[in-house]
């Protein structure tokens, strides 16, 4: 009965390589995120989907390419691969639209991603 | 710019005892405000939030914030620490854009360590 789950858990990679990272939620909610958690912990959103149209894009590099192929899915592909993009990924959802930000978001358990 | 400031990188309490974790912000408008917990190497979970209403709010696990709109804080308090609370608590502010989406803007995170 996972709300929010996401593939891999763990993904250890070399530096040029191309990854994907999967997420899907059953909870029928409208709006699914990305955020990225450094390694001082610290949150920031990457991007934001709702009803699968691309509303929030962080100033991310190009290199990640959200795809969500339905409102239930949001996967996140990244290319050439840097040290920098060593980081925990985190999926989100919410049954939100834009205009109001009252719902709740429901995260995901992690990508740990280990560019070397 | 929306903001929220966690001044603590980590509280430390005795099992038993009250714990207060802050969180300040800063805001244009009225403040959505979230709490969250990390617990190690899993995801985000949601405790409680403040859209409007009264000012103590109440959540998951015992947890409650109190709302103060004259020292701009949103404090998170338990009466009576478990070990199990020990973890990384997130506040967060909504941030409303131009375009009526919305995201989480997140505070640098707190350690709780409770200890026996």
């Amino acid at each position: 009965d996972t709300a929010v789950s996401q593939t891999p858990k763990y993904l250890v990679t070399q530096m040029g390589n191309d990854k994907s990272i999967k997420c899907e939620q059953n909870l029928g909610h409208d709006t699914m995120y990305w955020y990225k958690q450094d390694s001082k912990k610290f949150l920031k959103i990457m991007f934001s989907y709702n009803n699968k149209e691309l509303i929030i894009n962080e100033t991310v590099p190009n290199r990640f390419s959200p795809k969500s192929p339905d409102k239930a899915h949001l996967n996140l592909h990244i290319n050439s691969l840097e040290l920098g993009d060593s980081a925990v990924y985190f999926c989100a959802s919410s049954q939100d639209g834009p205009g109001r930000g009252q719902e709740t978001q429901y995260f995901g358990p992690g990508t740990r991603l280990l560019v070397l | 710019a929306q903001s929220v400031a966690q001044p603590e990188d980590q509280v430390n309490v005795a099992e038993g005892n009250p714990l207060t974790v802050k969180c300040t912000y800063s805001v244009s408008g009225n403040p959505y405000l979230f709490w969250y917990v990390q617990y190690p190497n899993r995801g985000l979970q949601f405790l409680l939030k403040y859209i409007t209403g009264d000012n103590l709010v109440k959540g998951s696990y015992g947890f409650e914030a109190e709302f103060n709109k004259s020292q701009t804080s949103f404090h998170l308090k338990k009466p009576s620490a478990l070990v199990s609370d020990s973890a990384l608590y997130f506040c967060a502010v909504r941030d409303i854009r131009m375009d009526s989406s919305y995201k989480l803007i997140f505070g640098s995170g707190t350690r709780l360590l409770v200890r026996p």
